[in-house]
């Protein structure tokens, strides 16, 4: 089945450690993008790429890093820089740019601070 | 400023009815695209229908359909013969932009719960 794999589901992290999280997919979409959802609040860009070894930063980027190295696979890390980083993440890929036709979202990392 | 408003941060409707979710938009941009998604409690986004700016007829995707009121600047998203499965958030989102670096914009949320 084509789709979107998020992992780990629920993510644990210690005061000033990077942690990383790993989003795949198979549907052969060029454009891939990481989300923040916050409670009571909609979904913010942390950063999308469009192509391989490409991408951009979003309205949130400060505190993460991306790679884009396979078309495949996009995964983003949360940086001791990231000052608050409790939160659900969620990872999409879409045909085309990040609009222009819908989105296919994976199921999410809970990462939370301890 | 927000940009897309959702109004209604909960709503208990019984099951069979049919529910109207809420969703203002701003935009200056002549063209933009409006999107419903819906996110269960499993966690990820499953996108529910589109409507264009330029397109005449509002959008409908089996029980979904669209009320898109351009003067208006609102896309309500209707739900007919609601289903205990349709208990979910609702999120409202708005492309603008031009080009290949299309933006995504995206309301709070609605929480809908079907009551038996």
């Amino acid at each position: 089945d084509g789709g979107i794999t998020q992992s780990p589901k629920y993510l644990f992290r210690k005061e000033g450690q990077n942690v990383t999280l790993s989003c795949e997919q198979n549907l052969n979409h060029d454009a891939m993008y990481w989300y923040r959802q916050d409670p009571g609040q909609g979904l913010r860009l942390i950063y999308y790429s469009q192509i391989v070894n490409d991408f951009q930063k979003g309205d949130i980027a400060e505190g993460y890093s991306v790679s884009r190295e396979k078309k495949e696979s996009f995964p983003l890390t949360v940086t001791s820089a990231q000052k608050n980083p409790t939160a659900f993440y969620l990872c999409a890929s879409s045909i085309g740019g990040q609009g222009a036709l819908e989105a296919f979202f994976g199921q999410g990392t809970r990462l939370t601070v301890v | 400023a927000q940009k897309i408003t959702q109004t209604q941060p909960g709503m208990f409707v019984q099951e069979k009815e049919a529910v109207t979710l809420d969703c203002t938009y701003d935009t200056s941009d002549p063209s933009y695209g409006l999107f419903w998604y819906k996110q269960p409690s499993s966690g990820e986004m499953i996108f529910l229908i589109y409507q264009g700016s330029y397109d005449q007829q509002n959008a409908t995707e089996g029980r979904y359909s669209l009320n898109f009121q351009k003067a208006r600047k609102s896309a309500n998203l209707v739900i007919s013969a609601s289903q205990l499965g349709d208990s979910a958030m609702y999120f409202c989102a708005m492309r603008e932009g031009m080009g290949s670096n299309y933006q995504l914009i995206w309301g709070a949320g609605t929480k809908l719960i079907i009551k038996p």
